[in-house]
């Protein structure tokens, strides 16, 4: 049973268009975030939320707006995708601070 | 600004010979330190992780990493590299427990046969 899971683990569509992500944690943590890896693999860190209560919001356009109805679930939503877009998002969740626990990813093409 | 540097893009090492990953942190007190690996097209895996006391931690897989204080470094270290042990490495930290955790650059591992 995957601890962290996410859907879709591909996406490829066209800019402008809207897309969500999804993720779900059954470890019981009461953190979930959302960190997105570009070509570089550089990991860096968007949306953070603790007991469905956001506390960290990178400097990431409005365009995207995470959502979480309860502490299990962490969806991401994205609005006019723009080429720039294109990485693999992961979602993560954690027991308080300390270990990362991350999902597989989801790769997004926006063409 | 907080910072993680990961000084080596990539390493190659063949197999069965020693490996040490380096990582310098930028930060004023002592940070949570972690080391998670990446295998290709996947989520990344905590190795190991330093919190507080003795400052040489075990990991999975056989790794360890050593926490000097002086040198803001913490490095990782594996006897004898395994052909399965070909991944991306990334150093992190987490400063004053805010579950913003700063991730390195991140090493690309290659083993040669």
């Amino acid at each position: 049973d995957t601890a962290v899971s996410q859907t879709p683990k591909y996406l490829v569509t066209q800019m402008g268009n809207d897309k969500s992500i999804k993720c779900e944690q059954n470890l019981g943590h009461d953190t979930m975030y959302w960190y997105k890896q570009d070509s570089k693999k550089f990991l860096k860190i968007m949306f953070s939320y603790n007991n469905k209560e956001l506390i960290i919001n990178e400097t990431v356009p409005n365009r995207f707006s995470p959502k979480s109805p309860d502490k299990a679930h962490l969806n991401l939503h994205i609005n006019s995708l723009e080429l720039g877009d294109s990485a693999v998002y992961f979602c993560a969740s954690s027991q308080g601070v300390g270990e990362l626990f991350f999902g597989e990813g989801s790769r997004l093409t926006v063409l | 600004a907080q910072s993680v540097t990961q000084p080596d893009i990539h390493i190659t090492v063949s197999e069965g010979a020693s490996l040490e990953l380096r990582c310098n942190y930028s930060y004023g007190a002592t940070p949570y330190l972690f080391w998670y690996v990446q295998s290709p097209g996947q989520g990344l895996q905590l190795l190991l992780k330093y919190f507080s006391g003795d400052t040489l931690v075990q990991g999975i897989k056989g790794f360890e990493a050593e926490f000097k204080r002086s040198q803001s470094s913490f490095n990782l270290r594996k006897p004898s590299v395994h052909w399965s042990d070909a991944a991306e490495y990334f150093c992190a930290v987490d400063t004053s427990g805010t579950y913003k955790y700063i991730f390195g650059t991140g090493t690309r591992l290659k083993v040669l046969a």
